[in-house]
């Protein structure tokens, strides 16, 4: 299994510019997250979603926008990059909406980069 | 609000040493998880050990040990015989509905040759 799988690894945009952020995962979760982690910092939640059609937000969603289409994908939609969005984005699946001591997966992140 | 906080922003052990990491957290939950993960140069998270809350005992897997304190919130990461390979940044993160995770600011963990 491939796992957590996000796209583009490095990616560089200017102010003003829009992008998304794709986040596939294999194993059938039903529960998916996006992460930010800010030099130095811990990560933040800035979306998160239980199921397909259902989204909702974390701690710091202003300026980007989520959909969940399928029950592999959840991409992040970044509108109007700001230098304040300079950051480390990770996706993150859970398996199940019940125990809430199971592992969450990973992907390897996404650094992005607004000048 | 729930709150991570890890007071400890670098540490520096030698190989084989043992070393504590702290970890601090408020939650208004009565049962609750919380996890150690682990960060290496490639920026992989990786999940080092978990804690239930209603559970007495202190969690352990292989080298790496927690001492839960619940009274006083408190959630420490021992790790034994320290190698090089440990190092990394470490997070401590508390689980809350829907499995969203509260992370501390980490810890930056050397372990010295």
């Amino acid at each position: 299994n491939a796992g957590v799988t996000q796209t583009p690894k490095f990616r560089i945009l200017k102010i003003g510019q829009s992008m998304t952020l794709q986040c596939t995962q294999d194993m059938n979760h039903n529960y998916m997250y996006w992460y930010r982690q800010d030099p130095g910092m811990g990560l933040k939640l800035i979306y998160y979603s239980v199921g397909a059609g259902i989204t909702d937000k974390g701690e710091v969603p202003n300026g980007y926008n989520v959909s969940r289409s399928t029950t592999e994908d959840f991409p992040l939609r970044l509108e109007l990059a700001a230098p304040s969005q300079t950051s480390v984005y990770f996706c993150a699946s859970n398996p199940t909406g019940g125990k809430r001591d199971t592992e969450a997966f990973f992907g390897q992140g996404t650094r992005l980069t607004v000048v | 609000a729930q709150t991570v906080t890890q007071s400890q922003p670098e540490m520096s052990v030698q190989e084989a040493e043992t070393v504590t990491l702290s970890c601090t957290y408020d939650t208004s939950e009565s049962n609750y998880y919380l996890f150690w993960y682990k960060q290496p140069p490639s920026r992989q998270m990786i999940l080092v050990i978990r804690q239930e809350a209603y559970k007495q005992q202190n969690a352990t897997e292989n080298r790496f040990s927690v001492n839960f304190q619940k009274a006083a919130k408190s959630f420490s990461l021992k790790i034994s015989d320290s190698q090089l390979g440990d190092t990394a940044m470490y997070f401590c993160a508390l689980s809350q509905g829907a499995q969203k995770l509260v992370f501390g600011q980490g810890t930056r963990l050397t372990i010295n040759p």
